[in-house]
């Protein structure tokens, strides 16, 4: 079974200053990562994936993410956060393996606060 | 026109009633799939459909049914709904994807259910 865990509920950050938005992963073969963001009354939107290459993987709206293969993490970043940043961000992964079934297992989310 | 669009937006019912959550894309998917969301639980798999005769459980099936009328038409039914149900409805869709080429999944608005 392939699960996510986004530790934090909540992650506060004032604008300009680094942000970084957790996420850990379990799953049999190779993994592809995802990150959504949800706006309010909105559905989830696309923002980077991996899926295999290089670690750091660049996104919309000036996005990133950290593969770490030996401690199974693909944490979310952005140099300098924006107030318009704040959205609640969702972690999902899913099996790379041929005949895994494309069917993507979602983290808790975690939702980003950027103050001014 | 989005490509996912849930029908209706929002959506007040009584307990005891059957009530339908619509959801048509254009995106051309095979595979579509019914979420809810609710409050630190993040998103958990209703049912899911890889082609129109295929239809499965996900994790929290109890109290819902699917109908699949055509490769581009996915609803959700609650039988009789009950005040638990009360939630944001997501229907998203994709492609087999096997080499991860896409951006995982395409979400609709959302429908959010209340019943009273």
């Amino acid at each position: 079974a392939q699960s996510v865990a986004q530790p934090e509920d909540q992650v506060n950050v004032a604008e300009g200053n680094p942000l970084t938005v957790k996420c850990t992963y379990s799953v049999s073969g190779n993994p592809y990562l995802f990150w959504y963001v949800q706006y309010p009354n909105r559905g989830l939107q696309f923002l980077l994936k991996y899926i295999t290459g290089d670690n750091l993987v660049k996104g919309s709206y000036g996005f990133e993410a950290e593969f770490n293969k030996s401690q199974t993490s693909f944490h979310l970043k952005k140099p300098s956060a924006l107030v318009s940043d704040s959205a609640l961000y969702f972690c999902a992964v899913r099996d790379g393996r041929t005949g895994g079934g494309n069917k993507l297992t979602f983290g808790t989310g975690t939702q980003l606060k950027v103050e001014l | 026109d989005a490509d996912v669009t849930q029908t209706p937006r929002n959506r007040i019912t009584k307990t005891g009633k059957r009530i339908m959550l619509e959801c048509s894309q254009t995106k051309g998917h095979d595979r579509m799939y019914w979420y809810r969301q609710d409050p630190g639980l993040g998103l958990r798999l209703i049912y899911y459909s890889f082609d129109v005769k295929d239809i499965n459980k996900g994790e929290i099936s109890d109290g819902y049914s699917v109908s699949r009328q055509a490769q581009a038409k996915f609803s959700l039914s609650l039988e009789s709904a009950i005040p638990n149900q009360t939630a944001l409805y997501f229907c998203a869709t994709s492609d087999p994807d096997p080499q991860g080429t896409s951006r995982g999944y395409t979400f609709g608005s959302g429908t959010r259910l209340t019943v009273v």
